[in-house]
């Protein structure tokens, strides 16, 4: 299967709660990217990895956010504790075609 | 120096016209360019990729890169209002896995 699948699609949590996102990336495919995106930043890579290890996290406030691929098929961004400012989309991709596929993207509100 | 940009826009122009999107990058070893496609509410999509200097032609879409001048830019013949997005520039220094870097994108509406 060509697609990634994130869930959940929209998210409205309070702050200082635990919000967890999920990713299933292109079937096969070892690499898993995290980005945010925001109409002041843009596209920002969070975190990346490749056969479940990561490789880059430094986009990631590593005091709040964690990321993690338990295994081939699911990698997870976890924010604990979450704030307004967290508020954003969040998208993993996979590598496709010396591009990346998208998933569908996370809209996260924290209120 | 942001490591790509593109012009803030927002770019408008009439259905049949040729719309152009610019986009520089800071980096010299960038080998690997890409065009993204995101209409509101959705994922990027890739709409164009380039590996070499000059010109790639892709049915309505050209992109051309040069870079001495470490710049890629994106041609949109005979606009219509379905190419109405925002338009997103991707950089990456190697081929394969490695992250890409993006522009902030610059929003294109062709009005009908």
């Amino acid at each position: 299967d060509a697609r990634v699948t994130q869930t959940p699609r929209h998210k409205v949590t309070e702050m200082g709660q635990e919000v967890t996102m999920r990713c299933q990336p292109i079937l096969g495919h070892n690499t898993v990217f995290w980005y945010r995106q925001t109409m002041m930043q843009g596209l920002e890579l969070l975190a990346y990895f490749r056969n479940r290890a990561p490789l880059d996290d430094s986009g990631m406030p590593k005091d709040r956010f964690s990321a993690e691929m338990p295994d081939a098929t699911l990698a997870t961004l976890k924010i604990q504790p979450s704030e307004p400012r967290d508020s954003a989309v969040y998208f993993c991709a996979s590598p496709r075609g010396g591009g990346y596929t998208f998933g569908s993207g996370t809209r996260l509100t924290v209120v | 120096q942001k490591e790509v940009e593109q012009n803030s826009g927002p770019l408008s122009v009439p259905e049949g016209a040729i719309a152009s999107l610019n986009c520089t990058y800071s980096d010299r070893v960038s080998q690997s360019f890409f065009w993204y496609r995101q209409y509101s509410g959705k994922s990027p999509e890739l709409i164009m990729s380039i590996y070499s200097n000059g010109d790639k032609e892709d049915g309505r879409f050209t992109a051309q890169l040069n870079k001495a001048s470490q710049y890629v830019s994106l041609l949109i013949r005979d606009s219509q209002p379905s190419d109405s997005a925002t338009y997103l520039c991707a950089v990456n220094r190697m081929g394969g896995s490695e992250k890409l870097v993006f522009g902030k994108g610059m929003k294109l509406t062709v009005n009908p």
